[in-house]
């Protein structure tokens, strides 16, 4: 079956642009995890989602990330007024059960995002 | 706080000798852990994790809460094991935090 799927797979944006980042997660899954992925460094967590509520958002560098799933499926990473510290990859989680049951999580490619 | 370490960046063994990826972690109460693995232009995917005590494509992981380590072990590494791995842990607040990832070479 189809695994999580993001896109777009790459991102150019200049200093200042505004992003959005779109995350599919395996149909089903209750969770959704999003992670920035700067160069040489594994995945730090940004935000947390089961089916449509935002349970945590602890992880967000700054009032410019945003991040919604409206129906409880597909999900966007909005970034506003993009500045070079945000050029990382994004990368999207999905996991079967709520994060209590601890169900592995499945990751998607993930978004290459560059600030110029 | 960095919960999990990962003293290794890059580790280059060959071909059928052991490689064993270090992981150290820091938190007092009882983690999860996970080893996570990213092959050349795929997606990160689970290896294994502490709790399944099985072996996954040879590798075995051993929780050892007196030291605080999760180290991966192979005995005979093989070319296909040439991977990013990234240790993962994961405390009661459910979020995964990872370490910096080693890059494993196996040479033939």
């Amino acid at each position: 079956g189809a695994g999580v799927s993001q896109s777009p797979r790459y991102k150019v944006a200049k200093r200042g642009q505004d992003v959005a980042l779109r995350c599919d997660p395996i149909s089903g899954h209750v969770s959704l995890f999003w992670y920035q992925q700067a160069l040489g460094q594994g995945p730090e967590f940004l935000t947390y989602f089961q089916n449509e509520a935002q349970l945590d958002k602890s992880g967000l560098p700054s009032d410019r990330f945003f991040a919604e799933r409206p129906e409880g499926s597909v999900s966007t990473l909005k970034i506003q007024r993009t500045q070079q510290e945000d050029s990382a990859v994004y990368l999207c989680a999905s996991s079967q059960r709520a994060l209590i049951y601890s169900s592995e999580q499945y990751f998607g490619p993930g978004t290459r995002l560059t600030v110029t | 706080a960095q919960r999990v370490t990962q003293p290794e960046k890059l580790l280059s063994v060959f071909k059928g000798a052991p490689v064993e990826l270090k992981c150290n972690y820091s938190y007092s109460g009882s983690p999860e852990l996970f080893w996570y693995v990213q092959y050349s232009r795929q997606r990160l995917q689970l290896l294994l994790r502490h709790i399944s005590r099985e072996s996954i494509k040879g590798f075995t992981a051993d929780l050892n809460k007196g030291e605080t380590s999760f180290h991966l072990k192979k005995p005979f590494a093989q070319e296909e094991d040439s991977a990013m791995y990234y240790c993962a842990f994961r405390s009661n607040d459910y979020k995964l935090s990872f370490g910096a990832g080693t890059t494993v070479t196996v040479r033939a």
